[in-house]
């Protein structure tokens, strides 16, 4: 089955401490994305990859961290988590950078920092 | 600046009855249009996009949606709700970074809570 997961789904965690949150996809798409979804703000992008070993800001890159080092898989990283990063995360894909391509987007990982 | 609005929180319909859910938009050069809908407690789902041609896109679920340059609109539209049609709504827009250049990233509404009750 194509599909995008995420994990974990759900975590609580601490102020400071390190976290990574896995996205991997099985659709050999070059294009991936991580977004942050928060009440009334809809969704906004953190960072985005369109190939292995090629990554950039969204609109909220700030506190985050990615890596593309395989092609399915485009982890994100929170170094020092703050609790204004509490939010519901998604990763999406897509085949490539264009325009007119429609995202596959993961279940949702909901964190929560105290 | 690219941008999109979505300019009701909610929206409430009787089954059976039709349904719109607005979007309004504002890029650069041709915009490319989508909708997708978010069930409770899962990822976002894709409906339909609009990328040219016919103004009236059709997509999943009997949802279509039309794409009104003179306006920038994109309202999505279905012409008997369900229950199970119940979710959250966004739209989404991509345009050019500057004229003639190349695609930005997908700028997504706030999103519209549908309500259809029995």
């Amino acid at each position: 089955e194509a599909q995008v997961t995420q994990n974990p789904r759900y975590l609580i965690t601490v102020t400071g401490k390190k976290l990574t949150v896995t996205c991997s996809q099985n659709m050999n798409h070059e294009y991936m994305s991580w977004y942050r979804q928060d009440p009334g703000l809809g969704l906004r992008q953190i960072y985005y990859s369109m190939n292995v070993e090629v990554t950039d800001k969204g609109d909220v890159p700030e506190g985050y961290k990615v890596s593309r080092k395989e092609k399915r898989n485009f982890p994100l990283i929170l170094e020092s988590p703050s609790p204004n990063q509490t939010s519901l995360y998604f990763c999406a894909s897509s085949l490539r950078d264009r325009g007119d391509n429609e995202q596959f987007f993961g279940p949702g990982t909901r964190l929560t920092v105290l | 600046a690219q941008s999109v609005a979505q300019p009701e929180d909610q929206v409430n319909v009787a089954e059976g009855n039709p349904l719109t859910v607005k979007c309004t938009y504002s890029v650069s050069g041709n915009p490319y249009l989508f909708w997708y809908v978010q069930y409770p407690n899962r990822g976002l789902q894709f409906l339909l996009k609009y990328i040219t041609g016919d103004n009236l896109v059709k997509g999943s679920y009997g949802f279509e949606a039309e794409f009104n340059k003179s306006q920038t609109s994109f309202h999505l539209k279905k012409p008997s709700a369900l229950v199970s049609d119940s979710a959250l709504y966004f739209c989404a827009v991509r345009g050019l970074l500057n004229y003639g250049g190349s695609q930005g990233n997908l700028i997504f509404g706030k999103g519209t809570k549908l309500s259809v009750k029995p």
